[in-house]
């Protein structure tokens, strides 16, 4: 099973229709993360979580929010769906204590949101 | 300006071929440096850090960081097609805010 599993991996939804995805992680690292990547964009953080009680925006949340289930579930939210949201939605994990000090990242598959 | 500057490709190499692919930044606060390779409609899985600057190897790959030019990059050698993906440059910076920014990526291809 991959360490870090989003569902769905593929939606396509309607203009105004509220869409969730979900991210589940078997990693056990606290700090979970919720990305958007778009052709010539890159990789744009939207939602962080430091644990479960410590959620913060990141550079582009306006029309996100997030909700931090568990310590190995972070759920994004889009409450009213619209066309510029279509794009492809990462999830991650870090364990800033993992020795190394660079943060490094453990993906999810991704989910490709579609918005009509 | 953008924080990390990425050449979007694509970069079409036979097999066998020697590869750069490079990133600029802007900031001298950011202090290790990542790769990080994504094939297509994967998540982005990490290939190499590096802290300091200089080179450092692993395998085929070699990541050179030159701090002086605000400069890093990922060299392959004897590319293989199985390297045709997306390679994403990553900074990070621990001092003060914390702060990972990516690159934008460069597409791959490596033909047979």
């Amino acid at each position: 099973d991959a360490d870090v599993t989003q569902t769905p991996r593929n939606r396509i939804t309607k203009t105004g229709k509220r869409i969730m995805l979900e991210c589940s992680q078997t990693k056990g690292h606290d700090r979970m993360y919720w990305y958007r990547q778009d052709p010539g964009l890159g990789l744009r953080l939207i939602y962080y979580s430091f644990d479960v009680k410590d959620i913060n925006k990141g550079e582009i949340s306006d029309g996100y929010s997030v909700s931090r289930q568990a310590q190995a579930k972070f759920s994004l939210s889009l409450e009213s769906a619209i066309p510029n949201q279509t794009a492809l939605y990462f999830c991650a994990t870090s364990d800033p204590t993992g020795g190394n000090g660079a943060n490094v990242l453990t993906f999810g598959a991704g989910s490709r949101l579609t918005v009509l | 300006q953008k924080e990390v500057e990425q050449d979007p490709g694509p970069l079409s190499v036979p097999e066998g071929a020697i590869v750069s692919l490079n990133c600029t930044y802007s900031n001298s606060a950011f202090q290790y440096f990542m790769w990080y390779r994504q094939y297509s409609r994967k998540g982005p899985e990490l290939l190499m850090y590096t802290y300091s600057s200089g080179n450092k190897e692993d395998g085929r790959f070699t990541a050179q960081v030159d701090k002086s030019s605000k400069y890093i990059s990922l060299f392959i050698r004897d590319s293989q097609p199985s390297d045709s993906a997306t390679y994403l440059c990553a900074i990070f910076r621990t001092t003060g805010f914390q702060k990972l920014v990516f690159g934008t990526g460069t597409r791959l291809l490596v033909s047979p």
